[in-house]
């Protein structure tokens, strides 16, 4: 069955430099790949999109690499900053559906 | 732009009781629009998908007759749960799609909080 790991053990890092956050799957071709942001008790915010033909993405600090070979994506938070603490989903998506299926989130804090 | 809204943000209800929770576009027309579930420290999970005017489609191990959802205009989508019990507790959390791509953007509404007593 379809399968989405992240990090589940908390990602704790220095205000300032750079976090890392992974998303691996199995048995699964997705046509493109998400990342949100969920603060506690809300829903999820867009971040980032990449499909499976772009190797990387950039947004302001943001990065976003995709390796369908590895099944992998990476997302990068340069010059992290208190304010970026939150849990950060990753979602695959089907072109034909328009379905996402999430990834379980990892926790980011950024200490001052 | 993009703004989604749900109601209510928390509801306690008995358990046996029925509970609604709307789900709005409020600045665009919103042809398709899912529905998740999610526990504590677990990933939203989809449990259904609503396309204006059409019976919902359900994923599976999901009960239809239990979470009855409605998507009777372009801008509002209605998910009920019926008779709930407190296993039905979770963070219901509703996304909108303009559906003009199949890569749209899932846009989230700020999700309701049920408590089953």
């Amino acid at each position: 069955s379809q399968k989405i790991e992240q990090n589940s053990e908390a990602l704790n890092i220095q205000e300032g430099k750079t976090a890392t956050l992974t998303c691996n799957y199995t048995n699964y071709s997705p046509a493109y790949l998400q990342w949100y942001r969920q603060d506690p008790g809300r829903g999820p915010v867009f971040l980032l999109l990449i499909r499976e033909n772009e190797k990387e993405k950039r947004k302001e600090r943001l990065k976003v690499t995709f390796d369908t070979t590895l099944k992998q994506s990476l997302f990068h938070i340069t010059a992290s900053q208190p304010a970026d603490s939150a849990t950060y989903l990753c979602a695959l998506g089907s072109s034909n559906t328009g379905k996402l299926i999430f990834g379980q989130g990892t926790t980011l804090q950024v200490k001052p | 732009g993009a703004v989604v809204s749900q109601h209510p943000s928390w509801v306690i209800c008995k358990s046996g009781t029925s509970v609604k929770i709307e789900c709005r576009s409020l600045d665009f027309q919103a042809t398709t629009m899912f529905w998740y579930r999610q526990f504590p420290k677990q990933s939203l999970m989809l449990m259904a998908t609503s396309n204006e005017g059409s019976k919902a489609t359900y994923e599976q191990g999901v009960e239809k007759d239990k979470f009855l959802i409605n998507h009777a205009s372009l801008t509002l989508s209605t998910l009920t749960v019926t008779s709930a019990h407190p296993e039905d507790s979770s963070f219901y959390i509703c996304s909108a799609t303009s559906g003009l791509s199949s890569t749209d953007t899932q846009y989230f509404g700020p999700g309701t909080r049920l408590t089953v007593l």
